[in-house]
This record gives C-alpha cells, structure tokens and sequence, in this order.
C-alpha cells in the first residue's frame, strides 16, 4: 500500500499569503490528486493529473510534483479557501489518500 | 448533471451488516465506474472498493473479507454489503464517481453510525 504524508497538518494563513501544501508518497507515483473540503460537505475534486484545475477552480491554485513528492499551492489565499486539503494516489490499488491537511484563515 | 445519492439506515447494530444503496443520475453505470470511500468522524478518507463500468469488482485489503460491491445497471444503482460491523466502521459513507484514477463527483454521503 503507498502511504501518503500530508504536510503540515494543519496551518493558518492570512488573506494574500501565499500556501503551500506538500503531500510524499512511500513510493513513486505517476500522478497525484487534490481534494476540498468544507466543513460537514463532501469532498470536491480540486486538482487532477497533479497540476490541472478542475472545473471552477481558481487560477490562484496550482498543483506541480513528480515521483515521491508532490504540492498544492495557492498563490494568494482568499478567506473561502479555508478548508481541508486531501491528496489522492492513483496508481496502485488500494487507492490511497493522505490525512488532509487543514487550512485556516488569520 | 451527474448526481450521485446514498440512502441507508443511519444506525446499525454491532455484529450485523449494513447494506446502502447509491443512486445514481447523469450517466451511465455500463460506461462509467463507482467507487465507496468512507470517513470516520472527524478523520480522513479511506477507499473501500470500486465496480468498474464493465461489473468487475475490486476491494481494499483491508475490508475485502467483509465487504461486496453490487450494482443493478437498469436501476442505475450501485450497492454496497459490509458485514460484522463493529464500532470502528461508524463514518460517513459517500459514493463517487470513479474516473480510472480518481473520483470526480460525490454523493452527500450517508452518516451511518454502529451502536447497540
């Protein structure tokens, strides 16, 4: 089973700050994938194919990594990007998740 | 649009099984792969199983002794069985749309809790 490692855990940023998330994986994957969180909702693709944004996603988001080590970035957080961050493995059964990485705004 | 809906009973006894139902509109479960993916109060997501658009069927490890995938295509439903609950399977159970290598819609998910 490849283990993702979300980091950090949890963090707080101010609105323009930009943040990034990193998320490793035990061993090398080919893509890695991104999902949003909101508080009591179901989860919401974010990024796929390690750096293409979903749709509606803003362009203040990007994704970029390659084997072992993948992140999510956003350029200038904005207040109603407070959520939780999860990474998905695609390629190797089980599917695997990370153990989200949960953001909060200052 | 794509709409995936779980429904099931929110509360199951230790030891029994539970049994939900995903139903699904805005495409076709013959052309397209569900998945079930689970989360424990307050912790992540874990993947519990998929049915490949073909009827195949593929489990986590972890669940695999316990847990079947189903679907009836003419309903546009996808089914999952999980046996001998215990106390540590109380989560959310959502199902989602399975795009090969991740999931690109969400069912608002099922709260199913496991107490006597």
């Amino acid at each position: 089973e490849i283990v993702l490692t979300q980091s950090p855990t949890t963090m707080a940023a101010s609105p323009g700050e930009k943040v990034t998330i990193t998320c490793r994986a035990s061993s090398s994957v080919s893509y890695m994938y991104w999902y949003q969180q909101m508080s009591d909702a179901s989860p919401k693709l974010w990024i796929y194919d390690t750096s293409k944004l979903a749709s509606g996603v803003p362009d203040r988001f990007s994704g970029s990594g390659s084997g072992t080590s993948y992140s999510l970035t956003i350029n200038t957080m904005e207040a109603e990007d407070a959520a939780t961050y999860y990474c998905q493995q695609c390629c190797s059964t089980p599917l695997t998740f990370g153990s989200g990485t949960k953001l909060e705004i200052k | 649009q794509v709409q995936l809906k779980e429904s099931g009973p929110g509360l199951v006894q230790p030891s029994q099984t539970l049994s939900l139902t995903c139903t699904v509109s805005g495409f076709s479960l013959t052309s397209n792969s569900v998945s079930w993916v689970r989360q424990p109060p307050g912790k992540g997501l874990e993947w519990m199983g998929a049915i490949w658009s073909g009827g195949s069927t593929d489990y986590n490890s972890a669940l695999k002794s316990r847990l079947s995938i189903s679907r009836d295509t003419s309903k546009s439903q996808v089914f999952l069985k999980m046996n001998s609950l215990q106390t540590e399977d109380t989560a959310i159970y959502f199902c989602t749309r399975l795009r090969i290598r991740y999931f690109d819609y969400w069912g608002q998910g099922v709260m199913v809790t496991v107490s006597s």
